[in-house]
């Protein structure tokens, strides 16, 4: 199966600072990338997502890099609000397959 | 309308015990999920089951059974209840289809605790 790390586990930042996530991959075949926001007492969210034929997608203050050489892709998130209080997951899935696997998780305390 | 709905959300039981958590889906999606996040927020497939296509994660105890009367509704059945089940349940939906994954959509989640 896909092997998904995901950096940092925690993340601090002052409002209206930017925050980035960062997450590595194994298999090469992976071809789809989703990440997903986790609110407490919530299930996770999909934020945004990106498909193997493109480098980066941006959606408001929210973007994704992908870079299938290195088999890493980041999630940026600009201007951050407290609302952005969460924790992320990067994910991956199985070569071949619909199943996702999904990072550890990283928790983003936004502080006003 | 609440697209995946899951019951209980609170489940508090004794050791040994057997127990199941109800997901049901209306968003007509093909596949369906249970996963568990447990305390350090780790989320791990458990399963998943496409029409008559189930999928089982290796990891999971056979004491843990999926069952789905229908496309709308996998339910998660649990034998022999033991401390280290306590966790978070998932059920999630998507209408993703093999070789394309697709969004996952979730539900709120029933918090199992085993005394």
């Amino acid at each position: 199966g896909e092997n998904v790390e995901q950096h940092p586990s925690t993340l601090s930042v002052q409002e209206g600072d930017s925050a980035v996530i960062k997450c590595t991959y194994s298999d090469s075949a992976s071809n789809y990338f989703p990440w997903y926001k986790q609110e407490l007492g919530k299930g996770p969210q999909l934020i945004i997502d990106i498909r193997s034929n493109v480098g980066e997608k941006k959606d408001q203050r929210i973007a994704v890099t992908l870079n299938k050489t290195a088999k890493h892709f980041s999630l940026h998130i600009t201007e951050t609000q407290p609302e952005d209080s969460a924790v992320y997951f990067c994910a991956a899935p199985w070569a071949g397959s619909y199943q996702l696997t999904f990072g550890k998780g990283t928790k983003l305390s936004v502080i006003p | 309308d609440t697209a995946v709905s899951q019951t209980p959300k609170y489940l508090v039981t004794q050791m040994g015990n057997d127990k199941s958590i109800k997901c049901e889906q209306n968003l007509g999606h093909d596949t369906m999920y249970w996963y568990k996040q447990d305390s350090k927020k780790f989320l791990k497939i458990m399963f998943s089951y496409n029409n008559k296509e189930l999928i089982i994660n290796e990891t999971v105890p056979n004491r843990f059974s999926p069952k789905s009367p229908d496309k709308a509704h996998l339910n998660l059945h649990i034998n022999s209840l033991e401390l280290g089940d306590s966790a978070v349940y998932f059920c999630a939906s998507s209408q993703g289809v093999p070789m394309i994954p697709g969004e996952l959509f979730f539900g709120e989640g029933s918090r199992l605790t085993v005394l």
